[in-house]
């Protein structure tokens, strides 16, 4: 019973690199996010979708981009990467019975990435 | 940008002590108030989603109160273990494909 696999679970890249993360969720969840955490803030909103072929953006969503080719994945770009964006990240996803948010969100257990 | 505020950042409590802290955000387009409970090295786990003013949830030893009207929700913990060693994080959505947003926390330590 997975859940949410987040891969891979470490990486340190150089400044200018590219690198792809992936979600996977086996719970048939409409909805998938990408959230980043940073020390003193709450978890913040890079994308999100609601559905196989959707994204939209969230907070904090430049230097990132997302696809949701099939259903289970959601991956995370980051195109040329930046010291900023050395951070935590976790993806989330979330069933839903309307557009709305009464539903929990099942995370999976972070990307600890460094940018040097 | 929703403003959600958790008090207080960090509580250290002794085993057995009751406690509780607060999340505040603005009343207006409320939808629906998460609790989620986040120890270190592991992912968030939901712990209440809450909806309706007045309303009470409870799981175990922790239970939760919302007051949609003035904004803020409870989280209290009866009884301290050190296993309830965690981060607190309550979240905030106005039903817009459910996005949710975030409070910093309130990081809670048991000691023996």
């Amino acid at each position: 019973n997975a859940g949410v696999t987040q891969t891979p679970k470490f990486r340190v890249l150089k400044t200018g690199q590219s690198m792809t993360l992936l979600c996977a969720q086996d719970m048939n969840h409409e909805y998938m996010y990408w959230y980043r955490q940073d020390p003193g803030m709450g978890l913040r909103l890079i994308h999100y979708s609601v559905g196989e072929g959707t994204t939209a953006k969230g907070e904090v969503p430049d230097g990132y981009n997302v696809s949701r080719l099939k259903k289970q994945n959601f991956l995370l770009g980051l195109e040329s990467a930046a010291p900023s964006q050395t951070s935590v990240y976790f993806c989330a996803s979330s069933y839903t019975l309307d557009r709305a948010g009464n539903q929990p969100q099942h995370f999976g257990d972070g990307t600890r990435l460094s940018i040097l | 940008i929703l403003n959600v505020e958790q008090s207080p950042q960090s509580l250290h409590v002794q085993e057995g002590d009751s406690t509780n802290f607060t999340c505040s955000f603005p009343s207006s387009n409320f939808y629906a108030l998460h609790w989620y409970r986040w120890e270190t090295a592991k992912s968030p786990e939901a712990l209440f989603v809450m909806t309706l003013n007045g309303d009470e949830k409870k799981k175990g030893r922790i239970s939760a109160t919302l007051n949609t009207k003035e904004g803020y929700s409870y989280l209290y913990i009866k009884g301290s273990q050190p296993e309830d060693s965690a981060t607190y994080l309550c979240a905030l959505t106005t039903g817009t494909a459910s996005k949710l947003t975030f409070g910093t926390g309130t990081r809670l330590q048991v000691t023996l």
